[in-house]
């Protein structure tokens, strides 16, 4: 079975913080990706990957960064947390490209930004 | 914009009973749909994909359908039990585009005694 880890389940931080979010898969997977989930909202696609040291932007990396040094981690960075970015953070992964394959994903981690 | 409406937003049911529930999308060109389940504080874990040429397919008690002329998906639940208790996602992608998937916001089943 696929297995996406994700190195917090819940995380308090406060505004201005420098925030890691990590997520490691265990399946040679190519792709990653990290989403937020916002009540009433759909999943929002944050950045992804293809390879590593890849990165693009998704619908809404504003505010984020990513850095994916070894295939199976994939992590995102909140340079100076925000009240607004509080939401639950959804990292997945995927073989091949995205429309082809089912993406497979971590647990989540909900954070909060006082 | 691409889009998918999901429908009902929630929906409560007694154990046992079956449910629908409803997929619409706008997403063109259409590459396939699949069917979510997200348990409360979990990640979505995939029920089902469709392609274009694909109108139904089932896992156990879950059956998905797909009218890709009218651009609908649903999601059939049998003989529903308490662990059915979540939330259904609806993700639909393009072809030829890298990493586009839309997602729907979901309904959100509670299964009752």
């Amino acid at each position: 079975d696929v297995k996406v880890t994700q190195s917090s389940r819940y995380l308090v931080k406060r505004t201005g913080e420098k925030v890691f979010l990590e997520c490691v898969q265990d399946m040679d997977h190519e792709n990653m990706f990290w989403y937020r989930q916002d009540p009433g909202l759909g999943l929002r696609l944050i950045y992804f990957s293809y390879d590593v040291k890849m990165k693009e932007k998704g619908d809404i990396p504003e505010g984020y960064s990513v850095s994916r040094e070894k295939k199976e981690r994939f992590s995102l960075i909140l340079e100076s947390a925000s009240t607004n970015q509080t939401s639950m953070y959804l990292c997945a992964s995927s073989l091949l490209r995205p429309q082809q394959e089912t993406q497979y994903f971590g647990p989540g981690t909900r954070l909060l930004v006082l | 914009k691409n889009q998918v409406e999901q429908s009902p937003q929630s929906l409560i049911i007694l154990e046992g009973k079956n449910c629908t529930l409803q997929c619409n999308y706008t997403v063109s060109p259409f590459s396939n749909l699949r069917w979510y389940k997200q348990d409360t504080g979990r990640g979505p874990v995939s029920l089902t994909i469709m392609t274009f040429s694909e109108n139904t397919k089932s896992n156990g008690r879950y059956t998905a359908t797909l009218d890709a002329d009218t651009k609908q998906s649903s999601l059939h639940i049998t003989a529903s039990q308490l662990s059915d208790s979540a939330s259904y996602i609806c993700v639909v992608s393009e072809t030829g585009t890298a990493s586009k998937l839309t997602f729907g916001t979901g309904t959100r089943l509670q299964v009752t005694l």
